[in-house]
């Protein structure tokens, strides 16, 4: 069964600054991956789909890269709405199956 | 725009069957294209995926659900529902619905969610 590591499990940041969040999967992933956001009480948010494309309306400031294993989201400059936790997410084709990482849970420092 | 929404009894006894309903307006269910999923989220934890349904009427579900969980369509009401049975204080959760492509750009993406309904499994 794949798992889907994130680190670190909180990351506390100035706003304005930068902030690198971490995805390994536990073998190769043999698709892209995807990440969300999600704020106390609502629904998770796709922010990136295909490792890298961000979804439709989501500022150019976050953005997503990897391959194989190790995956990261990266925010160039942290606004206060962007404290949250995030989720990366993978999908296996057989068996159908789709797993999220753990989270991290972004905060201001 | 697609939006869902989830509705359910909110409180379930242990060893009870959990009914949870999923409303779409915006889209068809019966249109080719997409899953329409279920995901729970224990308080305080992350994200775990139950199981989907295509238009077609295929379904696939998380095995670490040991087949207790059963997910239908409604063509006529544009609804899909989810059965979980023998529930446990375990099976308490914020329950989500969402749809997800089969291909496109964001195939196998959580595109849209539902905002959740609390499950409790109380006596």
């Amino acid at each position: 069964e794949l798992v889907m590591t994130q680190s670190p499990a909180t990351l506390s940041v100035s706003p304005g600054d930068r902030a690198t969040l971490s995805c390994r999967a536990s073998q190769s992933v043999p698709s892209n991956i995807a990440w969300y956001q999600q704020k106390p009480g609502q629904a998770p948010r796709l922010l990136i789909y295909a490792t890298s494309t961000r979804a439709t309306g989501i500022p150019a400031r976050f953005s997503g890269s990897g391959s194989g294993t190790e995956f990261t989201l990266t925010i160039s400059s942290l606004q206060s709405e962007d404290f949250a936790v995030y989720y990366c997410q993978q999908y296996n084709n057989w068996p159908p199956w789709y797993t999220f990482g753990q989270g991290t849970k972004l905060e201001i420092k | 725009q697609v939006q869902l929404q989830e509705s359910g009894p909110g409180l379930v006894k242990p060893s009870q069957t959990l009914s949870l309903t999923c409303s779409v307006s915006g889209a068809s269910i019966t249109t080719g294209g997409f899953f329409w999923s279920w995901i729970r989220q224990p308080a305080g934890r992350g994200l775990e995926w139950i199981g989907r349904i295509h238009s077609s009427g295929n379904t696939n579900y998380n095995s670490s659900l040991k087949s207790r969980a059963t997910i239908s369509l409604d063509a006529s009401k544009n609804q899909f529902s989810l059965k979980l049975s023998s529930v446990t204080a375990a099976d308490t959760a914020l329950y989500f619905c969402a749809r997800v492509p089969v291909g496109g750009d964001t195939w196998a993406t959580f595109e849209y969610w539902g905002r959740g309904t609390h499950i409790t499994v109380s006596s």
